[in-house]
């Protein structure tokens, strides 16, 4: 079975200060990798997702992700936040011959000061 | 637009209820997923269901059972309602295969059992 580590619970941050939210998976098989973003009372929405190929992958909201095979992480970060990026984000796994169930890491509430 | 709604976002029920949340998705996807989600404990996986009339187990199904007569409609049942299932409940919808399998979430029922 798959699992997902988050690595910060809370990250508070400046405006305009980078940004790195920690992901580890460990995982027997290919797997593929998500960020989702959580705004307050709201549901989730896709930042952003490795399948293959390029290592780095770009999101929506200026995010971009390294997929790491051997140290098995996925590490969000972005090079320059904002007041708006204040929300909660989990990162999750789905095993690439399963159908469609993903497991969610406990997520990381980014805080984001002026 | 893809979408997938909730039937109620708030809901306030007595011990003892029987409790049905429904969530309707139009992407014609097979997988459909109830997570509730806790403070501190990221989302954790109800019941999922991968075709019509099928179900599987996630990691708590203890009192809830769910109802997949549709492809577009997946309720979940809560029988005799408790306190301990106060919480935010989440649908979510996906494809099985092809590039676009990432999860797509309703925005959530805010459950308060009294």
């Amino acid at each position: 079975a798959q699992s997902v580590t988050q690595l910060d619970s809370q990250v508070p941050v400046f405006e305009e200060a980078p940004v790195e939210l920690r992901c580890n998976y460990s995982s027997s098989v290919s797997v593929y990798l998500f960020w989702y973003v959580q705004y307050p009372n709201q549901g989730l929405q896709l930042l952003l997702k490795y399948l293959s190929g390029s290592t780095l992958v770009k999101g929506i909201n200026g995010f971009e992700a390294e997929f790491n095979k051997s140290q098995t992480s996925f590490h969000l970060r972005k090079p320059s936040v904002h007041i708006s990026d204040t929300a909660e984000y989990f990162c999750a796994v789905r095993v690439n011959t399963n159908a469609g169930k993903s497991t969610f890491g406990d997520g990381t509430t980014l805080t984001v000061k002026p | 637009d893809v979408k997938v709604t909730q039937s109620s976002r708030y809901l306030v029920k007595r011990t003892g209820e029987k409790v049905f949340l429904e969530c309707v998705q139009d992407m014609d996807h097979e997988n459909m997923f109830w997570y509730r989600q806790d403070p501190g404990l990221g989302l954790r996986l109800i019941y999922f269901s991968y075709d019509v009339k099928m179900k599987e187990k996630g990691d708590i199904p203890e009192g809830y059972s769910v109802s997949r007569e549709k492809k577009e409609r997946f309720s979940l049942i809560l029988e005799s309602a408790s306190t301990n299932q106060t919480s935010m409940y989440l649908c979510a919808s996906s494809f099985t295969g092809g590039t676009y399998n990432e999860q797509f979430f309703g925005p959530g029922t805010r459950l308060t059992v009294l």
